[in-house]
């Protein structure tokens, strides 16, 4: 079965870097388009980034829009989000998520927290 | 960016009830909206997509209608494990954004 595991997440300071994987298996990763998606402390659900199943494209938010970069390599199966930079309200629960092929998403892992703070 | 807005914030309802839960985007997305259902603790999971289409192995009791800027989401003779958040999702224009959700509690 589909399943999307992120690793990566902790406490980091203000103004440091942060790199999230996301392992993916039972499925053919390659062909899919993949997502980033956070949701800060008692908020909503905040997409942050999209990557073409090549990697030949990329969108972001403008909320991390120049501190955050999409990536991965289909040889590992796995997704990247370098995260630069960080703000203090950049700290939340941090899902990758499957595109469904419509850009919407249809596999999402259990999420990774990221803790900025000094 | 366009902006979802979802209503009620808060939904008290009992089991058995049906859940009508409304999202208005500030612009046309078409049919470009989803909606997902998120609990705590657990990875969020597509219910409709393209305002209509429910997703795999999601069971009829969960419809979708819309288009434009108006949307609902119903969810017929509602279920314990039917409490939840629920968010709709547009993906017509850059950047996707989703609405602030909407929260189905139990009365």
């Amino acid at each position: 079965q589909v399943q999307l595991v992120e690793s990566g997440g902790g406490v980091v300071q203000p103004g440091k870097s942060l790199r999230l994987s996301c392992a993916a298996s039972g499925f053919a990763f390659r062909g899919y388009a993949m997502h980033w998606v956070r949701q800060a402390p008692g908020k909503g659900l905040e997409w942050l980034a999209i990557i073409w199943y090549d990697g030949s494209n990329k969108y972001y938010a403008e909320s991390v829009k120049g501190r955050y970069t999409i990536s991965r390599d289909n040889s590992q199966n796995t997704l990247y989000l370098q995260m630069n930079s960080l703000r203090a309200e950049d700290t939340a629960v941090y899902y990758c998520a499957r595109d469904l092929g419509t850009k919407y998403l249809d596999y999402w892992g259990q999420g990774t927290l990221v803790t900025v703070s000094s | 960016d366009i902006v979802l807005t979802q209503s009620p914030a808060t939904l008290s309802l009992s089991p058995g009830e049906r859940a009508t839960l409304s999202c208005t985007a500030s612009h046309s997305v078409s049919s470009y909206l989803a909606w997902y259902q998120h609990k705590p603790g657990q990875a969020p999971r597509l219910l409709i997509y393209d305002a209509s289409n429910r997703a795999a192995g999601i069971p009829a009791k969960f419809s979708g209608s819309g288009s434009g800027t108006d949307f609902t989401l119903t969810i017929t003779s509602l279920e314990p494990e039917d409490f939840a958040v629920y968010y709709c999702q547009q993906r017509n224009i850059w950047p996707f954004t989703f609405g602030p959700g909407t929260k189905v509690d139990i009365k």
